[in-house]
């Protein structure tokens, strides 16, 4: 069970919009920055947001973040069957001293 | 940026591994570095990270006392001592690098351990 909660599951149709949410505490969204991954099973994890709402170059600006007291969510417009994939929130919890992911959300694009 | 595992194999329970990882295109002593792996059919988990020196190790709870992690930094590498492997270890193993603001902007292709008689 991770400190950060997150939907096992969000689908939506192709061109529409989805958000997967991140539900944590004020000892680690409350304090550090959340990034979010994209991970397709088999392959390399990839960074698509980093404290909490800023893109590394390359990923489009379908991808964004946001903030909600300790609360972070991932939105993704224009979905793509090539969005078809498990989304991971992440962060730095300072009372754990641990780096913890969320339990991951499954995409699917119908 | 390229970062390339290798390490993994079969292993039999109570047994060792040594994960290695090769990082090119970036200057390695800059960056923390971490593990994370992935077991079947379950979620990304971070292992360890180790920071640009080395004089600072953390590890998840189910890992301490039997993973070490460790880098040199002339041979861009970090490593993971794995020691009294068990079954639930079994997962791909992952590298990262540090980005900004604590995230892991680049990653490995992982390697495979296996653990099982």
């Amino acid at each position: 069970q991770s400190v950060l909660t997150q939907p096992p599951s969000v689908s939506a149709a192709p061109g529409q919009k989805v958000t997967i949410s991140c539900s944590g505490s004020s000892s680690n969204i409350g304090k550090d920055s959340v990034s979010w991954y994209q991970h397709l099973p088999g392959t390399a994890p990839k960074l698509l947001i980093y404290d909490f709402d800023k893109r590394p170059s390359g990923i489009p600006d379908r991808f964004s973040g946001s903030k909600s007291g300790t609360s972070a969510t991932l939105g993704i417009t224009g979905l793509q069957t090539g969005d078809e994939a498990d989304y991971y929130c992440g962060i730095w919890d300072n009372s754990l001293r641990n780096w913890v992911f969320g339990g991951g959300t499954k995409l699917t694009v119908l | 940026v390229q970062l390339v595992e290798s390490g993994g194999g079969l292993v039999q329970p109570g047994g060792s591994l040594r994960l290695s990882c090769a990082g090119s295109g970036f200057t390695f002593s800059n960056y923390w570095m971490a593990w994370v792996r992935q077991a079947p059919g379950k979620g990304l988990e971070w292992v360890a990270n180790i920071k640009q020196d080395g004089r600072e190790k953390f590890y998840v709870g189910s890992v301490k006392g039997r993973f070490t992690i460790s880098r040199d930094n002339a041979r861009n590498s970090v490593y993971l001592q794995m020691n009294s492997l068990r079954v639930e270890d079994t997962a791909v193993y992952y590298c990262a690098r540090d980005g900004n603001s604590s995230s892991w902007s680049h990653w490995g292709q992982g390697t495979l351990v296996t653990v099982s008689s």
